[in-house]
């Protein structure tokens, strides 16, 4: 089914460990971008993609790393967790940057 | 710092009231707002978005935007239990920023 698509959708991890979120979507679109989403503080944006091999900073880039080396998937990766990263993460991708942004469905990352 | 200010509620409506929802923000060359709804464990849907001074209207849904006063505002007519969520402002702004409001949540009484 066309959409976008997060995995895992649950991960416990711990300080200090490596972890990928994955995102993949289906419907070609342009622009991905990363959020995550705490209590207090709403969404937030970390990364962003106009394209293969293009990504730009959003927010809150610190302590993450987002490649794209194709159109429908957007990889974002803790390089080495740590507490303040448990969050919701949502994907999203859209046609353009200002264009209406769909979600995919989160995934929920609890570091130890 | 560009920013988005958002009223966090919660605002309590009665059945079949307008519920007034509003975002102001400080980027004036802002150009595209949009607003989401959040179900509590959802993710975020696009509910409308508005790129031009007045009203936008969908079904039940008015958007309002005055970028003279710098804000954007949703009311929802004929309220139900079911628009009961966290009501996100987004903005697209000059620089290509994207800033989300930290949400309104709105519960609607049966």
């Amino acid at each position: 089914d066309a959409g976008i698509t997060q995995s895992p959708r649950y991960k416990i991890t711990e300080t200090g460990r490596q972890v990928t979120l994955m995102c993949h979507q289906t419907w070609s679109h342009s622009y991905m971008f990363w959020y995550r989403q705490d209590l207090g503080h709403g969404l937030r944006l970390i990364y962003y993609s106009a394209a293969a091999d293009i990504t730009d900073k959003g927010e809150v880039p610190d302590g993450y790393v987002v490649s794209r080396s194709k159109t429908e998937n957007f990889p974002l990766t803790l390089e080495s967790a740590t507490r303040s990263q448990t969050s919701v993460y949502f994907c999203a991708s859209s046609e353009t940057l200002t264009d209406t942004q769909y979600f995919g469905p989160g995934t929920r990352l609890t570091v130890l | 710092q560009k920013e988005v200010e958002q009223n966090s509620g919660p605002l309590s409506v009665p059945e079949g009231a307008i519920a007034s929802l509003n975002c102001t923000y400080s980027d004036r060359g802002s150009q595209s707002f949009f607003w989401y709804r959040q179900y509590s464990g959802k993710s975020p849907e696009l509910i409308m978005f508005i790129y031009s001074n007045g009203d936008k209207e969908d079904g039940r849904f008015t958007a309002q935007l005055n970028k003279a006063s710098q804000y954007v505002s949703l009311l929802i007519r004929d309220s139900q239990p079911s628009d009961s969520a966290t009501y996100l402002c987004l903005l697209g702004g000059s620089q290509g920023n994207l800033i989300f409001g930290k949400g309104t949540k709105l519960s609607v009484k049966p």
